[in-house]
């Protein structure tokens, strides 16, 4: 059990439509990271927050956005969903704004 | 940006025999890189780290190696177990781009009892 902890383990839903993932960090990280894991793309960095503020993006769709709260926990809002965008969504967390980054067990996402 | 390269895509070995999994990385600037193991239904974990400034660091069964020259970095596992079988992944990143990792493609890894 790394720390960090995700909801919901499982989603389903519909295309178009809009969902939200959360992402707890472990006790005392600052740093949140989400990525998105498919069958043909591997491992994808989404995006960073550091103690609220964004620090790094990566391969993020418009259509996606994220924020991290004073509690640092963080959320993942995915919008105008399409079947392409059924995947594996981690969150991983780390103390500081680099180093080892522990993940969370993911929110496995089906866009039917 | 970063381009992380891995090889084998799939490895089957024998319980007991060695596994090697291969990365290669584009940006000289690359000066982190960890590998992390993923279970079925799980999230990557953790296995073991590098930094550029060295070239070897081992626990227990498990070995990376870094030729920074080279631009590549591998995995060794001695006297695999059937509980070693998971998908491998590989990644770099730098310190001063915010921690951004660039993960390897994976290999599933097969240790046979």
């Amino acid at each position: 059990d790394s720390g960090v902890t995700q909801t919901p383990k499982h989603l389903i839903t519909a295309t178009g439509q809009r969902v939200t993932l959360r992402c707890s960090p472990r006790s005392g990280d600052l740093s949140v990271y989400w990525y998105q894991q498919s069958l043909d793309q591997g491992l994808q960095f989404l995006i960073q927050y550091y103690n609220g503020e964004e620090r790094a993006k990566g391969n993020i769709l418009e259509r996606f956005s994220a924020q991290q709260f004073p509690d640092l926990h963080s959320e993942l809002n995915l919008s105008s969903l399409e079947l392409g965008d059924s995947a594996l969504y981690f969150c991983a967390s780390s103390a500081t704004s680099e180093g080892e980054q522990f993940f969370g067990p993911g929110t496995r996402l089906t866009v039917l | 940006g970063e381009n992380v390269e891995q090889h084998p895509s799939t490895l089957s070995v024998q319980e007991g025999d060695s596994a090697v999994i291969k990365c290669t990385y584009s940006d000289s600037a690359s000066n982190y890189f960890p590998w992390y193991k993923q279970e079925l239904g799980k999230g990557p974990q953790l296995i073991i780290d590098i930094r550029s400034n060295v070239g070897e660091k081992k626990d227990q069964r498990i070995a990376v190696t870094l030729n920074k020259t080279a631009k590549h970095f591998s995995l060794h596992i001695t006297e695999t177990q059937p509980e070693d079988s998971a998908v491998y992944f590989c990644a770099a990143s730098r310190s001063n781009n915010f921690n951004k990792f660039y993960f390897g493609s994976g290999t599933k890894l097969n240790v046979k009892p």
